[in-house]
């Protein structure tokens, strides 16, 4: 099974700056890993797939970069509608379909 | 536009077992893809559960130890998941989803299953 090490686990960024999550890989996933926001009472929304493309409606300020093991989802310009929890996934060797921990993003 | 839709019980108790249904519109599940449940017990990550394709053949987590059996009724269009032998351990809110390789395309709402007496 590949586990996925997500950090930091909180983060608290002041509106207008930039945010930076880490995402890492037991095993090299390729590039095979996607990003999701998951807010409250809302099923999780796919943010970045292939690690770099944004999904269909995805703000340009997210970004996404990282291969093999290391991986880095960059939040552009804060908004204040931007706080939500952010999971990484493999999706390279499954089953199991594995992700992160989470990383909890606060706006300020 | 594909929707997926969870329902079933929101409360369980314990040793019994867990039943959800997932309604699909907009695609008609025979097609092919995996459909598969993935949940997020309070206060901790997304967990997969397992997936079926749309040919019968199913894949779950190992870290449920076997507890798990996922089904899919091409007729109705819907697929299902139960959970036996629960714990308090088991609460969470559970979402369907669906998915042709492992990135998930289509997620559910999701619905909040409690485990308790």
């Amino acid at each position: 099974e590949i586990v996925m090490t997500q950090s930091p686990a909180t983060l608290s960024v002041s509106p207008g700056e930039r945010a930076t999550l880490s995402c890492r890989a037991s095993q090299s996933v390729s590039s095979n890993l996607a990003w999701y926001q998951h807010k409250p009472g809302q099923a999780p929304r796919l943010l970045i797939y292939g690690a770099s493309t944004r999904a269909t409606g995805i703000p340009a300020r997210f970004s996404g970069s990282g291969s093999g093991t290391e991986f880095t989802l960059t939040i552009s310009s804060l908004q204040s509608e931007d706080s939500a929890v952010y999971y990484c996934q493999q999706y390279n060797n499954w089953p199991p379909i594995t992700f992160g921990q989470g990383t909890r993003l606060e706006i300020k | 536009q594909v929707q997926l839709q969870e329902s079933g019980p929101g409360l369980v108790k314990p040793s019994e077992t867990l039943s959800l249904t997932c309604t699909v519109s907009g695609y008609s599940i025979s097609r092919g893809y995996y459909w598969g449940w993935i949940r997020r017990p309070p206060g901790k990550g997304l967990e997969w559960i397992g997936s079926v394709y749309h040919s019968g053949n199913t894949y779950d987590n190992p870290s449920l130890k076997s507890r798990v059996t996922i089904s899919v009724d091409t007729s109705k269009n819907q697929f299902s998941l139960n959970l036996n032998s629960v714990t308090a351990a088991d609460t969470a809110t559970y979402y369907c989803a669906g998915h042709l390789t492992g990135l998930i395309d289509y997620w559910g709402q999701g619905t909040l299953v409690t485990v308790s007496s």
